[in-house]
């Protein structure tokens, strides 16, 4: 089966420093990779698509100077929390899509737990 | 928006009990219903995507039905056994839009 790798699982860093996520899809060519956020007690909320070769889609309320995201490859899409702070901690979590359809299902890191001190 | 609500939050059952549990999304704007199963310190699996009104699928124990009239999928799990405990996840897609729900956490008691 398609197999998505996010790493780390966990880091904690000081405010003000920048903490990069990468998520790899391990057997398969992304098409199209997600970022997501979940506060403690929330949904999984939606915070960019980004396509391989061109520039990430932000949804709204999501500051795209904060959250660099960088799709280099079909493999390999990054995520980087610039100047964190401890309002930033929570949990995200990638996804990959082989291909761009609707109903294409998703195939998802296992998830980064940041916290801001 | 489309705003995606799943109920129950949270569901207990013991082992062999069959249960349900409903998603609801605005039947504007749809394109697909995705649900996942979502097991502690695990990433997300994919269960089932349903794009059609009346789709039904099944995988094992588990089923899916799906209303896009009027805007909700049901999931059935039958005979639930410990390792079905999990957060199942709904999730709708339309347009450019993708909003999950909150999840239902079930656990299943041996």
């Amino acid at each position: 089966g398609a197999v998505v790798s996010q790493h780390p699982s966990w880091v904690i860093c000081k405010s003000g420093t920048s903490v990069k996520i990468e998520c790899r899809s391990l057997d398969f060519q992304a098409t199209t990779m997600f970022w997501y956020r979940q506060f403690p007690k929330q949904s999984l909320m939606l915070m960019a698509t980004s396509n391989e070769g061109s520039k990430a889609t932000y949804e709204q309320g999501v500051e795209k100077d904060k959250f660099l995201i960088n799709h280099a490859s079909l493999t390999l899409s990054t995520l980087t929390v610039t100047s964190a702070h401890p309002e930033d901690s929570s949990f995200y979590i990638c996804s990959a899509k082989k291909t761009a359809a609707t109903n294409e299902k998703l195939f998802f890191g296992s998830g980064t737990q940041l916290s801001v001190l | 928006i489309l705003n995606v609500e799943q109920s129950p939050q949270s569901l207990h059952v013991q082992e062999g009990d069959s249960t349900n549990f409903t998603c609801s999304f605005p039947s504007s704007n749809f394109y697909a219903l995705h649900w996942y199963r979502w097991e502690t310190a695990k990433s997300p699996e994919a269960l089932f995507v349903m794009t059609l009104n009346g789709d039904e699928k099944k995988k094992g124990r588990i089923s899916a039905t799906l209303n896009t009239k009027e805007g909700y999928s049901y999931l059935y799990i039958k005979g639930s056994q410990p390792e079905d405990s999990a957060t199942y996840l709904c999730v709708n897609t339309g347009g450019f839009k993708t909003i999950f729900g909150a999840g239902t956490r079930l656990f299943v008691k041996a």
